[in-house]
């Protein structure tokens, strides 16, 4: 079974510039999730998606940050214009259960540096 | 709200020594406890995970306890390999409604030396 796909792996842009991160989950996972890890500290939740619907978008800086899941299959996540602060590792997770409390597998994410 | 708090790292043995990462947490409810690994360059993978309190999630040698009179969930391992190196992220979900996110602590950087 393919796991969660994510690309690019790597991404370097200067501040005030756009860039867009892609996740492929893994096949039949109705949860979908996008995590922010800055260097030193643990992944934090930025949407979550059920389907193509979001369950859960409290912590995303909206004024910069979009997602979306068309389908309820591949996401993007989006930032615009980038800060300096949003160097960090953004994590795709997908999740088999309608209903939670399943096993959240990750994806090897996408390393984003701002200059 | 949710937090988890581990131990800080980085955490330096010799192969085959006992290795002990602390965990404790703060929850409403009943949460669901986990351990994630995190290997150079890899995306985090699920070690162990325990739901209700006693319950003791093992896997490849590593186990930990959810003891909730002392909201914790340490991480042991008895003989440590060079191949544990690695991050490990202590972490809870809540339990029922709709939103399962993985509240996580801060990683404990283990390194294993031969």
């Amino acid at each position: 079974e393919a796991g969660v796909a994510q690309s690019p792996r790597y991404k370097i842009i200067e501040k005030r510039q756009s860039v867009a991160f892609w996740c492929n989950p893994i096949s039949g996972h109705a949860t979908l999730y996008w995590y922010q890890q800055i260097l030193g500290q643990g992944p934090k939740l930025l949407i979550q998606f059920q389907n193509n619907g979001v369950v859960d978008d409290s912590q995303l800086p909206k004024d910069r940050f979009s997602a979306e899941r068309l389908k309820g299959v591949d996401s993007t996540l989006k930032i615009q214009p980038a800060k300096l602060e949003d160097s960090a590792v953004y994590l795709c997770a997908s999740e088999l259960s309608r209903t939670g409390g399943e096993t959240q597998y990750f994806g090897p994410g996408t390393r984003l540096l701002v200059l | 709200g949710n937090s988890v708090t581990q131990m800080e790292g980085p955490v330096t043995l010799s192969e085959e020594a006992f290795l002990t990462i602390n965990c404790t947490y703060t929850a409403t409810g009943y949460p669901s406890l986990f351990w994630y690994v995190q290997y150079p360059g890899e995306g985090l993978q699920l070690l162990l995970k325990a739901t209700k309190a006693d319950d003791k999630g093992s896997n490849k040698g590593f186990e930990a306890t959810y003891r909730k009179e002392t909201t914790s969930f340490h991480l042991e391992k008895g003989s440590v390999q060079v191949s544990d190196s690695a991050v490990y992220f202590c972490a809870l979900r809540n339990s029922g409604g709709s939103n399962y996110k993985l509240t996580f602590g801060k990683g404990t950087l283990l390194t294993v030396n031969p």
